[in-house]
């Protein structure tokens, strides 16, 4: 079974600019979740999707958002990008909600 | 609003020795889950905790749970080389919120 895959791998982008990563789940899985990954942070939850609505929310400003599509696949859109943004963000999936989470290679984002 | 706090960050030791990873956490849960997490790769899923005093095993990782107390163990016994990694702990409540993670090296 093809585990979690996520595009780009890297990206680098300048401020102000905008972008959108790419997450396709394991095939079957219904939920998924992002997260941001950073060495003064560390892992914080972005949000999560079951069933193509939103079920949760981290603690994120409004310039992140996401969605999911009918066939499980998930992308997440920053807007008006921050050099703050620079991370590793991870996605990851799971059978149903709260079941164990199957994490993805991430993308990292440089913000310049 | 839930807490997950690990300790030690950093954890330098010997191989063959045995060691304790503590992760504390601040609300009530149903379930606690380990991950490895190589340099510059993904989180691996190592374990997952469903009820007070559950114990799991894999190699030389053990993973406990006490929900009385809010804490999960991750022990390591006769550390190698191969198990130098950072190790997350994770607790589910609405969402999964983590620790902040040790970082293991194993010195030969």
């Amino acid at each position: 079974k093809a585990g979690v895959t996520q595009t780009p791998r890297y990206l680098i982008k300048t401020r102000g600019q905008q972008v959108t990563l790419s997450c396709s789940p394991i095939s079957g899985h219904r939920s998924v979740s992002w997260y941001q990954q950073t060495p003064g942070q560390g892992l914080q939850f972005l949000f999560e999707y079951f069933s193509e609505t939103q079920r949760n929310k981290g603690n994120f400003p409004g310039r992140f958002s996401g969605r999911q599509f009918s066939n499980s696949r998930s992308e997440m859109n920053v807007s008006t990008l921050e050099l703050g943004d620079s991370a590793l963000y991870l996605c990851a999936s799971s059978l149903l909600l709260r079941d164990t989470q199957y994490f993805g290679p991430g993308t990292r984002l440089t913000v310049l | 609003e839930l807490k997950v706090e690990q300790n030690p960050l950093f954890l330098s030791m010997q191989e063959g020795k045995n060691y304790t990873i503590y992760c504390n956490y601040s609300t009530t849960s149903d379930r606690l889950y380990w991950y490895r997490q190589d340099p510059g790769k993904s989180l691996e899923s190592l374990f997952v905790l469903l009820s007070n005093g559950a114990v799991k095993q894999e190699g030389r990782l053990m993973a406990s749970l006490d929900t009385k107390a809010r804490l999960s163990t991750l022990h390591i016994t006769a550390a190698v080389h191969d198990l130098s990694a950072t190790y997350f702990c994770a607790v589910v409540l609405n969402d999964m919120r983590f620790g902040a993670g040790t970082r293991l090296t194993v010195k030969p």
